[in-house]
């Protein structure tokens, strides 16, 4: 069975700087895909980024990249130059590589952007 | 605007009614989700629809029935729901890609409150 693991339930960070969100993972697939997701207040689920197990270099897209360290089975996601409108909560999931995914998903991150 | 659409975006209902859930996607997707996020507890795939197949059903009480016409459209009735039921339901697509899925796309969900 796969599993994620986000062991920081809240974060607070000054605006500008750069933060990074902590999320391990276990799975016995050899291929698999790893996910972060934002959700503001409203609900929604926005897809922020995707790591895909084979993947030789870390995922990068915008101010976010993914630090994918497959040894030590961790994804984290780095938010580079943090707004104000990052403040939301931050769910890391994990597929199996193979037809329509059965995501799991970690517990969260509630990420806060102070002024 | 999302291309996941959820309709309604929240609904009040007591244990006797019945109700249903719409999703529509206009991605061109081919693969359908219901989720579950409950208060404190991480998203929970209720189940999974691909190519108009439900290909998962991860346990759910048969109290929710899904639904796919085609695999632009996805429903979740709702029937003798109990309190504990009280969630945001979440509705995503993707397309199935086979090695290499592409991300689960969300729609803005469905606030149920059971009365």
């Amino acid at each position: 069975a796969q599993k994620i693991t986000q062991t920081q339930p809240g974060m607070f960070v000054q605006e500008k700087e750069a933060v990074t969100l902590d999320c391990t993972y276990d799975t016995s697939d050899q291929s698999y895909g790893l996910f972060w997701y934002k959700q503001p207040s409203s609900g929604e689920m926005i897809f922020l980024i995707y790591q895909g197990s084979y993947d030789e270099q870390n995922a990068t897209e915008g101010r976010y990249s993914l630090n994918f360290q497959k040894a030590r089975k961790s994804a984290n996601l780095v938010i580079s130059a943090s707004q104000l409108g990052d403040s939301a909560m931050y769910f890391c999931a994990m597929s199996s590589n193979q037809g329509a995914q059965k995501l799991v998903f970690g517990q969260g991150t509630r990420l806060t952007i102070n002024p | 605007e999302t291309g996941v659409t959820q309709t309604p975006r929240h609904l009040v209902m007591g244990m006797t009614n019945k109700k249903s859930l719409k999703c529509e996607q206009h991605l061109g997707h081919n693969a359908m989700y219901w989720y579950k996020q409950s208060a404190k507890k991480p998203l929970e795939l209720m189940f999974v629809y691909n190519f108009k197949e439900q290909t998962e059903n991860n346990s759910v009480p048969s109290r929710f029935s899904p639904e796919c016409p085609n695999s632009s459209h996805l429903f979740l009735h709702l029937h003798t729901l109990q309190p504990e039921d009280s969630a945001l339901y979440l509705c995503a697509s993707s397309q199935d890609v086979g090695q290499r899925p592409g991300p689960q796309h969300f729609g803005d969900g469905t606030r149920l409150s059971i009365l």
